[in-house]
């Protein structure tokens, strides 16, 4: 079945350690997100894609990087530089960047600190 | 400003009774509109999507959303609700010339 991989589904962090989440989709499709999700709060939107080596900041970019050297695949890392990354992470994609073209999740990377 | 607003931060009903999920939204021009379905620990899941073709929108599990222009609503109901549907719902903008498919999210609603 097609669908987005999101792993691992829970990682922990130390203090001053870059961690890379995981995201793979086998839809075919051209535009790639990544969001936050806190508790009681919507989603923010980090990073998106539209086309490979290509992508955008969101609306909370600091403290994270990207990179979309192939069409499936859309690793997010959260730097030192991210104060507060404890959060629910999800990444998703869609057929395109048209506003008709809805987007699909993955099932999430939990982050926490140690 | 593109902008939606959930009206409840939770609704709580009995099986077997009607869903109500209030949705607002503000917009220039007539956007598409989304529901999310989110379980715990899960992603988002799609119920139902608004693109300027009927205005009633049936989707899956047996919801349906009516988007009403006049009264920039997009609300979300079930004649039945079962204890599955315990969930929290997202009603989503997506604005025309948005830049990459960038989604606006209401707050959520917690259904329990």
């Amino acid at each position: 079945d097609g669908g987005i991989t999101q792993s691992p589904k829970y990682l922990f962090r130390k203090e001053g350690q870059n961690v890379t989440l995981s995201c793979e989709q086998n839809l075919n499709h051209d535009a790639m997100y990544w969001y936050r999700q806190d508790p009681g709060q919507g989603l923010r939107l980090i990073y998106y894609s539209q086309i490979v080596n290509d992508f955008q900041k969101g609306d909370i970019a600091e403290g994270y990087s990207v990179s979309r050297e192939k069409k499936e695949s859309f690793p997010l890392t959260v730097t030192s530089a991210q104060k507060n990354p404890t959060a629910f992470y999800l990444c998703a994609s869609s057929r395109g960047q048209g506003f008709s073209q809805p987007q699909h999740f993955g099932d999430g990377t939990r982050l926490s600190i140690l | 400003a593109q902008s939606v607003t959930q009206l409840d931060s939770h609704v709580s009903v009995s099986e077997g009774t009607p869903v109500l999920l209030r949705c607002n939204y503000s917009s220039s021009y007539s956007p598409s509109l989304f529901w999310y379905v989110q379980h715990p620990n899960k992603g988002l899941q799609l119920l139902l999507k608004y693109t300027s073709a009927a205005t009633l929108v049936k989707g899956i599990n047996g919801f349906e959303a009516e988007f009403k222009k006049s009264e920039t609503s997009f609300h979300l109901t079930k004649p039945s609700a079962h204890m599955s549907d315990a969930a929290e719902y997202f009603c989503v903008v997506s604005p025309p010339y948005n830049q990459g498919g960038k989604l606006i999210f209401g707050q959520g609603t917690e259904l329990s």
